[in-house]
């Protein structure tokens, strides 16, 4: 069973770029097997999907966010990665890294436990 | 883009009654692009049901889904005391996702 969790700071200074890695076990990203999905939620309100990244190199983000977001990968690690530059408090959430099955990633099956990334001077 | 909408917003039920939850889409969504998820405090969501109707493994059979075009319904038939959460609905269409904003379901 495919397992995955996030890591990275908890804490960034308005301004500067969010970073946030998501190590997979229990399955190899460089497999196809799955989509590999970043989604946030701020503090006590729904989800918002990030963007998603596939083996080969295939990404897709939310238009509201695709000119902040780069989501790459790391196969030697088997990790993949979230990029959000030029944060601001309304960044500040609980970020979740996800999986979607290929070769139809209509759904999420798997998800990290999520991290909270507060965004403060 | 196609705006999912949820109702009601909170449902308050006692355990053992029937949910019935809504997931209206502002546009024809595929049923095999729609999905259900539920979130308890402090949890990751868990994935209920897929394509619509399909539940996900392990899932309970009380839980159900139905639907096609614009609506879309989620019912738990007997209220366990472990459903009192959030459900969200959850669309696909051209690389892109979004989810509504969800019901919660909480005990009366």
């Amino acid at each position: 069973q495919v397992q995955l969790q996030e890591s990275g700071p908890g804490l960034v200074k308005p301004s500067q770029t969010l970073s946030l890695t998501c190590t997979v076990s229990g399955g190899s990203i460089s497999s196809g097997g799955y989509y590999c999905s970043w989604i946030r939620q701020h503090p006590g309100k729904g989800l918002e999907w990030i963007g998603y990244i596939y083996y080969s190199g295939t990404t897709s983000y939310t238009p509201s966010l695709k000119s902040r977001v780069t989501i790459s990968l790391d196969t030697s690690k088997n990790q993949f990665s979230l990029k959000l530059s030029s944060v601001t408090a309304a960044d500040t959430a609980v970020y979740y890294c996800a999986s979607a099955p290929a070769p139809n990633p209509f759904f999420f099956d798997y998800w990290g436990q999520g991290t909270l990334v507060t965004v403060s001077s | 883009e196609i705006v999912l909408t949820q109702s009601p917003g909170t449902l308050s039920l006692s355990p053992g009654e029937r949910a019935t939850l809504s997931c209206r889409a502002s546009q024809s969504v595929s049923s095999s692009y729609l999905a259900w998820y539920q979130q308890k405090p402090g949890q990751a969501p868990r994935l209920l049901m897929y394509g619509a109707s399909s539940r996900a493994s392990g899932i309970p059979d009380r839980f159900s889904g139905s639907g096609s075009g614009t609506d879309f319904t989620l019912t738990i038939s007997r209220l366990e005391p472990e459903d009192f959460a959030v459900y969200y609905c959850q669309q696909y269409g051209s690389s892109l996702f979004n989810f509504g904003p969800g019901t919660k379901v909480d005990i009366k």
